[in-house]
């Protein structure tokens, strides 16, 4: 059974605050798929934030965040990150970690992890 | 960007209902389409991919149709599980795009 779960969010404050998200993934083989993540601010729909290839090599990012988030994998521990520096208020949202089934299509998601910008 | 317009935003339907839901592209798509079930306080879920495939497990009330820039989810007797929110996502082109989310309502 595939299983992706998120750790790391929480209350940060606007201007210089970060945070590193974490996803820990199960029942696939981790290596052989690109991850994304994927957020929702409270009440609002889906916005794409950031993918990684299964290898790691190649990263793509949401202008809204280019510069300022980073994703990385550890396919020795079968981990995503995101690690995101200078947070903005417009960052509020649940983050989710997702598997790529293949191409852009999303097919298993975390349960998310709440990341608030606030001061 | 693709944008993806979604109609309705909301509606009504009852327990047995057949509910269409339509969404979109600002520009052609291939069947690059797929369509995710949100319920709340959780994840969303695939439903639909390639536009008319139906994912692993999903019932087979639900099914969609289009290419090019016009694309349809049916739901074609609505079960009480299924008042939740859709949302149709493109992914011929980076970035990858969400329509704004039609939620279903009693």
């Amino acid at each position: 059974e595939v299983q992706l779960l998120e750790s790391g969010g929480g209350l940060v404050q606007p201007g210089g605050g970060s945070l590193r998200l974490s996803c820990a993934a199960s029942g696939f083989t981790f290596s052989n798929y690109a991850m994304s993540w994927v957020r929702q601010a409270p009440g609002k729909g889906l916005e794409w934030v950031s993918t990684i290839t299964g290898s790691g090599y190649s990263t793509f990012y949401a202008d809204s965040v280019k510069g300022r988030f980073t994703i990385s994998r550890d396919n020795s521990k079968n981990t995503l990150y995101l690690q995101m520096n200078s947070l903005r208020a417009g960052d509020t949202a649940v983050y989710y970690c997702t598997k790529y089934k293949s191409r852009a299509i999303l097919d298993y998601w975390g349960q998310g992890t709440l990341v608030t910008v606030s001061s | 960007a693709i944008q993806l317009t979604q109609s309705p935003s909301s509606l009504s339907a009852s327990v047995g209902d057949r509910v269409t839901i339509a969404c979109r592209a600002s520009q052609g798509i291939s069947s690059a389409l797929a369509w995710y079930q949100q319920k709340p306080g959780k994840a969303p879920k695939l439903l639909i991919y390639d536009a008319s495939s139906l994912e692993s497990g999903v019932p087979s009330r639900f099914s969609g149709s289009g290419s090019g820039t016009d694309f349809t989810l049916t739901i074609s007797s609505l079960q009480p599980e299924d008042f939740a929110t859709y949302y149709c996502q493109q992914f011929n082109s980076s970035p990858p795009t969400f329509g704004g989310g039609t939620k279903v309502e009693i």
